[in-house]
């Protein structure tokens, strides 16, 4: 299975800020990574595909960008509602996985 | 717009069998795969597997002996089915398509369900 490892685990910002998470893969991936929001008893929001294809109707606040093993989830401008858990998925072979998750909190 | 709703006993016994539906709604079940997707309360996600519109499988081999995902078009629904059950696999399940570019052939989980939390428990 490939593991996959997000850093750090938590993050405190505050509104305004730019903050970036880390995704690192045990083997390379090409751009086969996704990264996902989940708010509180919610489920995941696909934000980014493809390691760095923004959906429609995500902020352009959020971008990402990586290939290989590292890859990194970075928003500017940190909004009240962006305060959430984020988690990266590799998509490159099954059994799919996912990182443990950021959360990110407000400072 | 695509939405998918999970339904199913939130109590299961253990050494018995969790038995999960989801309800697509908006579109058509047919020419995409069908995910199940679990989440133990306060860790991380994990994938249990998938079914494609035409019937074939692929499941994690962490839970393979157990799953069995299955599909039936003329309800536009699929479901999840996980036997001998124990206190581990208490956890929120979520339904998701999986969708892939044509281009590149990456693929993704959007949209997923709202979620349903089971619990193990005698």
């Amino acid at each position: 299975d490939i593991q996959m490892t997000q850093s750090p685990s938590s993050l405190s910002a505050s509104v305004g800020d730019r903050v970036s998470i880390t995704c690192r893969a045990s083997q390379s991936i090409s751009t086969y990574l996704n990264w996902y929001q989940q708010k509180s008893g919610k489920a995941p929001k696909l934000l980014i595909s493809a390691a760095s294809n923004l959906q429609n109707g995500v902020p352009s606040r959020f971008s990402g960008s990586g290939s290989g093993t590292d890859f990194t989830l970075s928003i500017t401008n940190l909004q009240p509602e962006d305060f959430a858990t984020y988690s990266c998925q590799q998509s490159y072979n099954t059994p799919y996985t996912f990182g443990q998750g950021t959360k990110l909190e407000i400072k | 717009q695509v939405q998918l709703q999970e339904s199913g006993p939130g109590l299961v016994k253990p050494s018995e069998t969790l038995s999960l539906t989801c309800t697509v709604s908006g579109g058509s079940i047919s020419g995409s795969y069908w995910t199940w997707i679990r989440q133990p309360p306060g860790k991380g996600l994990e994938w249990i597997g998938y079914i494609s519109s035409s019937g074939s499988t692929n499941y994690s081999p962490s839970l393979k002996s157990r799953v069995t995902i299955s599909l039936d078009t003329s309800k536009n629904q699929f479901s999840l089915k996980l036997n001998s059950v124990t206190a581990a696999d208490t956890a929120v399940y979520y339904c998701a398509r999986r969708e892939r570019s044509t281009r590149d052939w990456t693929n993704w989980f959007d949209p997923w369900g709202q979620g349903t939390l089971v619990t193990v428990s005698s």
